[in-house]
């Protein structure tokens, strides 16, 4: 079993839903983070959290520490929203997902 | 230069040649590191640094090794190129004093024929 699962592996949603990706790990963390790939394979990072709940924009990142499970949500979604989304564990060093691949229709 | 760097943007390689995958950053940050990301297995750690001067392993470092002579940057070699080492190569570095959020280069697009 990967030490970082994210569901879905594959996102389909038309341009102004509300999406949600999941990641749930297995091990003990420091901080969680969410990044974003392009299609042109560019990493951003969009989020790094411990506890709580951050948000950025149209972007909301949640993490439940006792259940070991984060969320990353897009309110209104657009098709500039499509790309891979990567969540990944911190302990002493990142551990990462497989990524969820996300394509935005309008 | 603004930010983190690689190069070759890509690269086609012999199987037993050498090549070096350059990384350099200006952001000052002490924390470097290299992943390999591979269709439908993510980012894996091969290499990082801690700070100039010491290097550690990551989960696939076997076929590589790394140097860090000074802070802005931070070579991955590999010795004798083999076809299981064709993946994209991402550099990063971050400021865990700061923040521990990590800035990625653009990546270098490896092919080992």
């Amino acid at each position: 079993k990967n030490e970082v699962e994210q569901s879905p592996q594959n996102l389909t949603a038309q341009e102004g839903e509300f999406i949600t990706i999941n990641c749930s790990y297995s091990v003990g963390i420091s901080a969680l983070h969410w990044l974003q790939q392009h299609p042109g394979g560019g990493i951003v990072s969009l989020f790094m959290l411990s506890s709580g709940k951050k948000k950025h924009g149209r972007l909301i990142a949640t993490i439940n520490i006792q259940e070991k499970h984060s969320s990353l949500h897009i309110t209104a979604s657009h098709p500039r929203d499509s790309a891979v989304y990567i969540c990944a564990v911190e302990s002493s060093t990142l551990v990462f997902g497989a990524g969820t691949i996300l394509r935005v229709k309008s | 230069i603004a930010g983190i760097t690689q190069a070759p943007t890509s690269q086609i390689l012999a199987a037993g040649r050498r090549m070096t995958l350059r990384c350099t950053q200006d952001m000052r940050h002490n924390a470097m590191y290299w992943y390999r990301q591979d269709l439908g297995l993510g980012l894996r750690l091969i290499h990082y640094s801690n700070t100039a001067g010491t290097t550690g392993k990551g989960e696939v470092p076997d076929g590589y090794s790394v140097s860090r002579a000074n802070t802005d940057d931070f070579p991955l070699t590999l010795a004798s190129a083999v076809p299981s080492q064709t993946s994209v190569y991402f550099c990063a570095s971050s400021d865990p004093g700061t923040s521990r959020e990590q800035f990625f280069g653009p990546g270098t697009r490896l092919t080992v024929l």
